[in-house]
């Protein structure tokens, strides 16, 4: 079964700092690779996905993911952190036996510091 | 185009009521789904459907049904609720194979 590991529930980094999310995915087949942000008391809005194709993929908001085959990663960075990063970010995995079924890890909470 | 929308947004039940959560999408998507998402969880799927006829269990099913009547819309039914159930709900739908899933904005559910 896919399954999606982010590391650190919680990431702290200072407006204008490098934002590195990590999230590594275990995946039988080639997997349909997704980045969410949710703010507070919103739904979810996606920010990138891999799906075939290039691994290096540009988002909204200045993000971007490469996909490591090799390392079972999809790292999302950002070179520069704005104050309006400040959210929930959820990796998340899909594509197993052909199934739709997004596989979510447990997200990690980003704080930017003036 | 109002993409995903779930009503109520917010909703307070005592312990055994029933309920149910709406979600409805305009986008003509054949697969939509409903997840749960609880503080350090994440969200998870509690059941899902890859068509009008067509549902199936996720990983948390206990204490809900589903039904799926139109392409249009896909019902979330609390049958007896209890604390445990207290979480906020969103409901996802997607076109198909590797593509992308759009959220509603959630319902936040307090069982008390």
């Amino acid at each position: 079964a896919q399954s999606v590991t982010q590391l650190g529930s919680h990431v702290s980094v200072s407006e204008g700092a490098l934002v590195l999310l990590r999230c590594n995915y275990s995946s039988s087949v080639p997997p349909y690779l997704f980045w969410y942000v949710q703010y507070p008391n919103q739904g979810l809005q996606l920010l990138l996905k891999y799906t075939t194709g290039a691994t290096l993929v540009k988002g909204i908001n200045g993000f971007e993911a490469e996909f490591k085959k090799s390392e079972t990663s999809f790292h999302l960075t950002k070179p520069s952190a704005h104050m309006s990063d400040a959210a929930e970010y959820f990796c998340a995995v899909k594509g197993e036996g052909g199934s739709e079924k997004l596989v979510f890890g447990k997200g990690t909470k980003l704080t930017v510091n003036p | 185009n109002a993409g995903v929308t779930q009503t109520p947004k917010f909703q307070v039940l005592k312990t055994g009521q029933s309920m149910t959560l709406q979600c409805a999408q305009d986008m003509n998507h054949e697969y939509m789904s409903w997840y749960r998402q609880d503080p350090g969880m994440g969200l998870r799927l509690i059941h899902y459907s890859v068509g009008a006829g067509i549902t199936d269990q996720g990983e948390v099913p206990n204490g809900y049904n589903v039904s799926r009547s139109t392409t249009e819309d896909f019902p979330l039914r609390l049958l007896s609720a209890a604390p445990s159930q207290t979480s906020v709900y969103f409901c996802a739908s997607s076109y198909g194979r590797g593509r992308v899933a759009f959220f509603g904005q959630g319902t936040r559910l307090t069982v008390v």
